[in-house]
């Protein structure tokens, strides 16, 4: 089975706040990471979160960290049409290369 | 701009054919990643090199090899080309072992 999933489409309204989730099944992920990708661009990293906390926020953007659950979900305030991309969870256990999801499609109605 | 530099942007080949990307990382990077991302695939990890060894295979075809060269850049020669192998590929670049990953914008193979 896949060891990151996420849904693959999410449309929110413009000012709207948006939460993409995300699940994974290694308990043993020390470091998750949230990316996005642009129409025709490269991964630019987001943000990332260690597996010893439970929420990181930097400016629009929440990440959320439920360890027993394996649940990550990453939450952008007063969301905008330049958000409107793919956003790639990922994995790490430290030691290994990271593991995708396949993205989520953020659309952003204006 | 993420540092990593990758040429060429765009190749278009023909099937049978060998080409080789190319990853120069950010400045200071001593790892290279590469990754294949298709539509049907998502982003699958091929291999990973840390200061010119290779350190982690992941779903790399025998036709596929890569290297890290001593200034660190890597190449990625991808050979006996298919037609499934068209997608787009990434570089990334990190300064230790699976630290946060810093991505190219990639190459976009089209085998014809």
């Amino acid at each position: 089975g896949e060891d990151v999933e996420q849904s693959l489409f999410l449309s929110v309204r413009e000012g709207d706040s948006s939460v993409i989730n995300c699940t994974y099944t290694d308990s043993s992920s020390t470091y998750l990471y949230w990316y996005k990708q642009e129409p025709g661009a490269g991964l630019q990293l987001l943000t990332y979160i260690f597996s010893n906390m439970d929420m990181k926020q930097d400016q629009r953007l929440t990440v959320l960290l439920n360890k027993k659950d394996k649940h990550l979900s990453l939450r952008i305030a007063d969301t905008q049409t330049g958000d409107s991309a793919i956003y790639f969870c990922a994995e790490s256990k430290g030691n290994t290369p990271l593991v995708f999801g396949k993205g989520t499609r953020l659309s952003v109605i204006a | 701009d993420s540092g990593v530099t990758q040429t060429p942007k765009h190749l278009i080949t023909a099937t049978g054919q060998r080409v080789t990307l190319r990853c120069s990382p950010r400045s200071g990077d001593l790892s290279v990643y590469w990754y294949q991302q298709s539509l049907d695939q998502g982003l699958q990890f091929l291999i990973q090199y840390y200061n010119g060894e290779e350190r982690a295979k992941g779903n790399i075809l025998e036709r596929f090899s890569a290297q890290q060269f001593p200034d660190l850049h890597s190449e990625l020669n991808l050979s006996s080309l298919e037609l499934g192998d068209s997608a787009l590929y990434f570089c990334a670049s990190s300064p230790g072992m699976n630290t946060e990953a810093f991505f190219g914008q990639g190459t976009r193979l089209t085998v014809v």
